[in-house]
């Protein structure tokens, strides 16, 4: 199974500030990787696939890097509505799929 | 618009069994794979099974490997979970969850709202 860890566990920061959200694969998963954002009672949203692809609908400030076993989620400038929880999920090994356990990312 | 929404939680002991279904709508319903996905109170998200467009491949996490069983009837746009063997660690929200990948299962665009489980005596 392939093992994605994620880090921080969780992140303090002030709105306007940029988030570094890292992911890290157990083996490479090339850059077959997402990222969610899960607000409280929310199902999760799909922000980024293929790595760095956004998904529609998602603005501009969210980015995504990476590729092999390293990816990294970026959020520049910090809107109030961004502090929630993130999740990355491989789908490299299907039919079995995994998500990391989450970086909550909390007002400063 | 797409619709995907989960029915069949409830209160089940130990042991028992329980059926979930999920009916989706608003798009072509046989070209894409459809998950499980459960969330477990204060939780992280955890991959439960997945099913491929024309149901010909299918997963489950190494978790409810043998009790769980994933099945799609393309005529009615749907798809079911079966439980068995319950234990109290499967107590979660199961989301049904739509592919955004035509035919290859890859990453989750579409998400209901959930179907809460809870497993007790």
């Amino acid at each position: 199974e392939i093992v994605l860890t994620q880090s921080p566990a969780t992140l303090s920061l002030s709105p306007g500030e940029r988030a570094t959200l890292s992911c890290r694969a157990s083996q490479s998963i090339s850059d077959y990787l997402a990222w969610y954002q899960q607000k409280p009672g929310q199902a999760p949203r799909l922000l980024i696939y293929d790595a760095s692809t956004r998904a529609t609908g998602i603005p501009a400030r969210f980015s995504g890097s990476g590729a092999g076993t390293d990816f990294t989620l970026t959020i520049n400038s910090l809107e109030p509505e961004d502090f929630a929880v993130y999740y990355c999920q491989q789908r490299i090994s299907w039919p079995l799929i995994t998500f990391g356990q989450g970086t909550r990312l909390e007002i400063k | 618009e797409v619709q995907v929404v989960e029915s069949g939680g409830g209160l089940v002991q130990p042991g028992r069994s329980l059926r979930l279904s999920c009916a989706a709508s608003g798009f072509t319903f046989e070209d894409y794979a459809i998950h499980w996905v459960r969330q477990a109170p204060g939780k992280g998200l955890e991959w439960v099974s997945g099913i491929s467009w024309d149901g010909g491949s299918f997963g489950y996490a190494d978790s409810v490997e043998g009790r769980f069983t994933i099945s799609r009837d393309n005529a009615q746009n749907s798809v079911y979970l079966q439980m068995n063997s319950l234990r109290p660690e499967d107590t979660a929200l199961y989301f049904c969850v739509k592919d955004k990948v035509v035919v290859t299962p890859a990453y989750f665009d579409f998400w209901g709202q959930g179907t809460l489980v809870t497993v007790s005596s």
